[in-house]
């Protein structure tokens, strides 16, 4: 099971934190994405975080705001989002990632982050 | 980045109906695709992976193939849980990207 929070209303400019609390499962052997939704579109894959912490990786619309971390022994994976603008509006989601050319699954219910004036 | 083209994206099916979604994918990605279905305030579910491989827990009626650029998504003999959006992803390569969904409505 996968559970995500930290989600809210800011401003444009401000941050947020989201968190991602795993269990049944052990978090250091596995990746972990972050996908998000904006209102009425689709699936958008942002980043994700390999076991070791040694390797991550953002889309390019998030790169350089958003940093993703881990903390193995917490059970828990952070988003760490800076620099918000209103299109960062949207559910995030976590996933656990299988890997390398993989799938996701399975994934938490999603937190609400909107970015608005 | 690879693009992933879904048809339809909607329809309109009935109970016992069977349902196929096509998946075309900008350039060939293998058999690196995988199919979610997400219902609204739900987390997306996991159905197949690599193409064709059905997820641990999925109901037999559902069932993926297809390779390179051209992939599909069948639904046997739908069921009213089965009424919900389909996305497909690809793994191939980075950026990672979905399709843009398809919704399955009752008809």
């Amino acid at each position: 099971q996968l559970v995500e929070s930290g989600g809210g209303l800011v401003k444009p400019g401000q941050s947020l934190r989201l968190s991602c609390v795993v269990s049944g499962f052990n978090l250091s052997d596995f990746f972990i994405s972050w996908i998000r939704q904006a209102p009425g579109g689709g699936l958008e894959w942002i980043s994700y975080i390999s076991s070791t912490t040694a390797y991550t990786n953002y889309a390019a619309s998030v790169k350089g705001r958003f940093i993703v971390t881990r903390d193995n022994a917490k059970n828990s994976v952070y988003l760490q989002m800076d620099n918000l603008r209103v299109d960062d509006t949207a559910r995030y989601f976590c996933a656990r990632d299988s890997g390398f050319r993989g799938w996701f699954g399975p994934w938490g219910q999603g937190t609400l982050v909107t970015v608005s004036s | 980045d690879i693009q992933l083209t879904q048809s339809p994206s909607s329809l309109s099916a009935s109970v016992g109906d069977r349902v196929t979604i096509t998946c075309r994918a900008s350039q060939n990605i293998r058999t690196f695709l995988n199919w979610y279905q997400h219902k609204p305030g739900k987390a997306p579910n996991l159905l197949i992976y690599t193409s064709s491989n059905v997820q641990s827990g999925v109901p037999s009626r559902f069932s993926g193939g297809g390779s390179g650029t051209d992939f599909t998504l069948t639904i046997n003999s739908l069921r009213p849980e089965d009424f919900a959006t389909y996305y497909c992803q690809q793994s191939y390569g980075a950026p990672l990207t979905f399709g843009g969904g398809t919704k399955i409505e009752i008809k």
